[in-house]
């Protein structure tokens, strides 16, 4: 059972917008920044968006598909313009100062139809 | 450009111990905080532990306190896990993560490839 709340898949067609969901707490969500993570089938997480809605340099050509967004205890990550290269899993995360931990979400698998 | 290398994993009978090495380069490692995370295998990722930028300060998850003990050597750019009584359950692929931000420990930021712990008899 994770900390932070996601939902297990996904999905969308080609040119489409999807959006992930992460419901977390006041002390997590709630009191700190929300992070994303994109894996590829295979290989090791990527940083997607930190500090709930920057980007990093070297996201994916076309980086403003890629948007997040946070109200409250809740967080969202949008993709636009879908393609077939994003199908992947797509985790949430944020510092819990509860716990004095960083909490996952269980992660989303995006299927791109 | 930042890589980080994890070694160390490999197969362990349960009850045994196991210490994992990350290296680094490409960045100033003395200024970041760093990271372990675990993915057991089909399973999401499971957040470890993670070290300040000069050693001071160390959180662990509850499922490997009074464990795993994690360490660093900023003269060898290097970060460690001591995995002591181990379990079935600590089976995973282990990755090392960088913090986002320097003389930071909340937001891992650029990830390792991972190094396969399996505890199994």
């Amino acid at each position: 059972q994770s900390v932070l709340t996601q939902p297990p898949s996904a999905s969308g067609t080609p040119g489409q917008r999807v959006t992930i969901s992460c419901s977390g707490s006041r002390s997590n969500i709630g009191s700190n920044s929300v992070i994303w993570y994109q894996q590829l089938p295979g290989s090791a997480p990527k940083l997607l968006i930190y500090s709930n809605t920057q980007r990093p340099s070297g996201v994916p050509d076309r980086p403003d598909r890629f948007s997040g967004s946070k109200s409250g205890t809740s967080a969202s990550l949008a993709i636009s313009g879908l393609q077939s290269e994003d199908e992947a899993d797509y985790y949430c995360a944020a510092w819990d100062d509860s716990l004095n931990v960083v909490v996952f979400g269980g992660g989303t698998k995006l299927t791109v139809l | 450009q930042v890589q980080l290398v994890e070694s160390g994993g490999g197969v362990v009978h349960p009850g045994r111990s196991l210490r994992l090495s990350c290296t680094a380069s490409g960045f100033t490692f003395r200024t970041y905080g760093m990271h372990w995370v675990r993915q057991a295998p089909g399973k999401g990722l499971e957040w470890v532990a993670v070290i300040s930028y000069d050693g001071s300060n160390k959180y662990y998850a509850d499922s490997v306190k009074g464990r795993f003990t994690i360490s660093r050597d900023n003269s060898k750019n290097t970060l460690y896990l001591q995995m002591n009584s181990l379990r079935a359950e600590d089976t995973a692929v282990y990755y090392c993560a960088k913090d986002h931000f320097e003389f930071s420990t909340v937001t891992p930021g650029y990830w390792g490839q991972g190094t396969l712990v399996t505890a199994s008899s």
